[in-house]
């Protein structure tokens, strides 16, 4: 199975101020198309999680520009430019290229 | 809109069975794969298993592979997820999400709201 590890798995923030969450995978996520299957996720407290960003860097509808996801092969990065309160959550990265699809333990965001 | 609503958690006992249910509206259920994905209290997400649009092909994560089944009614708009020989470990909340039209390739653009199970004796 293809592990999925993320850095740092608890990271305090400062409102305002940017914030960088790295998700690596133990092989390559590009399959034999071309295509990089990785998500990014949210969860807030007590909530579902919801996808922010497919395809390494598609953000899906109504999430804020502030989020960006980049990356390629196993190394993958999701920022973003300006913390808001809102974004307290658990992040997961997820790969979905090769079965069984797998997440990563997911990262913390907190006020600091 | 996009509505999926998990029912049918509950309390069981170790080694029973129990069958949660998925309940879609708002899009053309019969088109699009769906997965189940469970989370553990306090712990991160796990995929189980992914059913393509039509029912005929699944796939299982290797811990529930044997005791955990899907499957589909497409003219009720409804996925289910019949869990066998339950273990304490799959204590969890379990979310229904909606896959592609295509069952190899994931989308998880919507997720319901989540059923707990909890396996206890």
């Amino acid at each position: 199975d293809v592990v999925m590890t993320q850095s740092p798995l608890s990271l305090p923030v400062t409102l305002g101020q940017p914030a960088s969450i790295s998700c690596r995978s133990s092989q390559s996520l590009v399959d034999s198309d071309g295509n990089t299957f990785l998500n990014w996720f949210q969860q807030r407290p007590g909530q579902s999680p919801r996808r922010l960003i497919y395809l390494v860097s598609n953000r899906d509808s109504g999430v804020p520009d502030r989020f960006r996801g980049s990356g390629s092969g196993t190394d993958f990065t999701l920022r973003i430019s300006r913390v808001e309160a809102e974004d307290v959550a658990v992040y997961y990265c997820m790969q979905g290229t090769h079965w069984p699809l797998t997440f990563g333990p997911g990262t913390k965001v907190h006020i600091k | 809109q996009v509505q999926l609503v998990e029912s049918g958690g509950g309390v069981v006992q170790p080694g029973r069975s129990l069958r949660v249910s998925c309940a879609a509206s708002g899009f053309t259920f019969s088109s699009y794969s769906m997965h189940w994905v469970r989370q553990a209290p306090g712990k991160g997400l796990e995929w189980v298993a992914v059913i393509s649009y039509d029912g005929s092909n699944k796939y299982y994560a290797d811990s529930v592979k044997g005791r955990f089944t899907t499957s589909r009614d497409n003219s009720k708009n409804t996925l289910y997820l019949q869990m066998n020989s339950l273990r304490v470990e799959d204590t969890a909340v379990y979310y229904c999400a909606l896959g592609g039209r295509n069952w190899e390739v994931p989308a998880f653009d919507y997720w319901g709201q989540g059923t707990l199970v909890t396996v206890s004796s």
